[in-house]
């Protein structure tokens, strides 16, 4: 069975800074999509970056950056110049190719201080 | 464009009681999901319809839980009777035809069986 792991339950970061959330996952499917979602404190879960695992090329989206590593099944979210907006939850997952369900990992809560 | 929209976005019963959470899909989204955090853990898959069929009900916990999608559109979620492990947090979500396109998530409905 597919599981995605967040080791990080918290993390902090400075107003400006770069931060980076780590997602590790596992799965024997070749064909799969990643993930990463935020859930501000108004709790609408936002799609923040989406990686298909035959691109080879890692996703960006502005100030959001993925390090996919596929070999190593690792995904991470780095986030550049951080700002007061970005505090949120953020969820990783995963996703098969044949399939609709999403597999969550537990969350990394990002505080911003300014 | 309106996004996935929950009601009611909290609710607070007593153990027993039934409680019946509603989420509109974005207009012309064939997949709907639920999906169920309980509080400090991931958030979990409950369910997955396709139009007004049950695709995948592997999730839902038992058989207190009982969902809907008459005539594709809106779903319901109703437990009955509730009890306090239901506590958490009920997110719909929905995507386009196809599995490889992006999920959209609502608010979540918060329920909190006391």
């Amino acid at each position: 069975a597919q599981t995605v792991t967040q080791s990080q339950p918290e993390m902090s970061v400075q107003e400006a800074e770069t931060v980076t959330l780590s997602c590790t996952y596992d799965t024997s499917e070749s064909d799969y999509y990643l993930f990463w979602y935020k859930q501000p404190p108004s709790r609408q879960m936002i799609l923040v970056i989406r990686q298909e695992a035959y691109k080879q090329q890692n996703a960006t989206e502005n100030r959001f950056s993925v390090n996919f590593q596929k070999a190593a099944k690792s995904f991470s979210l780095k986030i550049s110049d951080s700002q007061l907006g970005d505090a949120a939850m953020y969820f990783c997952a995963y996703k098969g190719g044949a399939t609709n369900k999403l597999i969550f990992g537990t969350g990394t809560l990002l505080a911003v201080q300014p | 464009e309106a996004g996935v929209t929950q009601f009611p976005s909290h609710s607070v019963i007593e153990k027993g009681q039934t409680v019946t959470l509603r989420c509109d899909p974005i207009s012309g989204h064939d997949n709907l999901y639920w999906y169920r955090r309980v509080m400090g853990k991931e958030i979990k898959f409950l369910l997955h319809f396709v139009k007004e069929s049950k695709q995948d009900e592997s999730g839902m916990p038992n058989n207190r839980f009982l969902a809907e999608r008459t005539g594709g559109t809106y779903s319901t979620l109703k437990v009955q009777p509730a009890e306090l492990e239901d506590s958490g947090v009920y997110f719909c979500a929905s995507s386009p035809q196809g599995s490889g396109n992006t999920i959209y998530f609502g608010e979540g409905s918060w329920l909190t069986v006391v």
